[in-house]
């Protein structure tokens, strides 16, 4: 069975950092193109990064572009999203998904999010 | 950025109906538009991919077509447990891209 468990979520200040961590199991993690989606207090959902299944590259929305690093640890099954100088706009769940196994952008599996709250 | 225009944002449904809603995308996707359903307080789940494709175990009351810049999903003979929030999502380029989604409620 797919698993995906996001930890790392809190309370934050303005301009503080954060890194959530998610943890893979029941499938090959280094097959999959992984992403972060999130989702604002009663809003939709909004793509956040990607990164392909070898970690060779990765994509960002603009508006996190140069603060949040998406990264991945094969040997550990573990994403990371580091999120530097938080804004309040930020707020949201954070949930980890798995890309199609075929690379499709679609995305076939997500963790139970995690809540990130950016407020002083 | 493609934008992704739902309607409607919600939808006054009663069990047992057959129910469709749109999805339009502000260019052509060429077929590149997954559906998500997301339950209260839950994480999405995959529908269908390639606009027309259903994801293994979702049950076959659901439906997707479309081309283009216009796609759809059904539903036909809504259950209680479909009700829910509905998404797209483009698959074509990047940034991916959501529509605000559609809410069912129970008349």
């Amino acid at each position: 069975e797919v698993q995906l468990v996001e930890s790392g979520g809190g309370l934050v200040q303005p301009g503080r950092s954060l890194k959530l961590s998610c943890a893979a199991s029941g499938f090959t993690f280094s097959d999959y193109n992984m992403a972060w989606v999130r989702q604002a207090p009663k809003k939709g959902l909004e793509w956040v990064a990607t990164i392909i299944y070898d970690g060779s590259r990765t994509y960002y929305r603009d508006s996190v572009k140069g603060r949040f690093t998406i990264s991945r640890d094969n040997a550990k099954s573990t994403l990371y999203l580091q999120m530097d100088s938080l804004r309040s706009e930020d707020t949201a769940t954070y949930y980890c998904a798995t890309h199609d196994v075929g690379f499709g952008d679609w995305f076939a599996y997500w963790g139970q999010g995690t809540l990130v709250t950016v407020s002083s | 950025d493609i934008q992704m225009t739902q309607s409607p944002s919600s939808l006054s449904v009663s069990l047992g109906d057959n129910v469709t809603f749109t999805c339009e995308a502000s260019e052509n996707i060429y077929g590149f538009l997954a559906w998500y359903q997301q339950k209260l307080g839950k994480a999405p789940k995959l529908l269908i991919y390639g606009a027309t494709n259903l994801e293994d175990g979702v049950p076959t009351r659901f439906s997707g077509s479309g081309s283009w810049t216009n796609y759809s999903l059904t539903i036909s003979s809504l259950e209680p447990e479909d009700i829910a929030t509905y998404y797209c999502q483009n698959n074509h380029v990047y940034p991916l891209t959501f529509g605000s989604g559609t809410k069912l409620e129970i008349k």
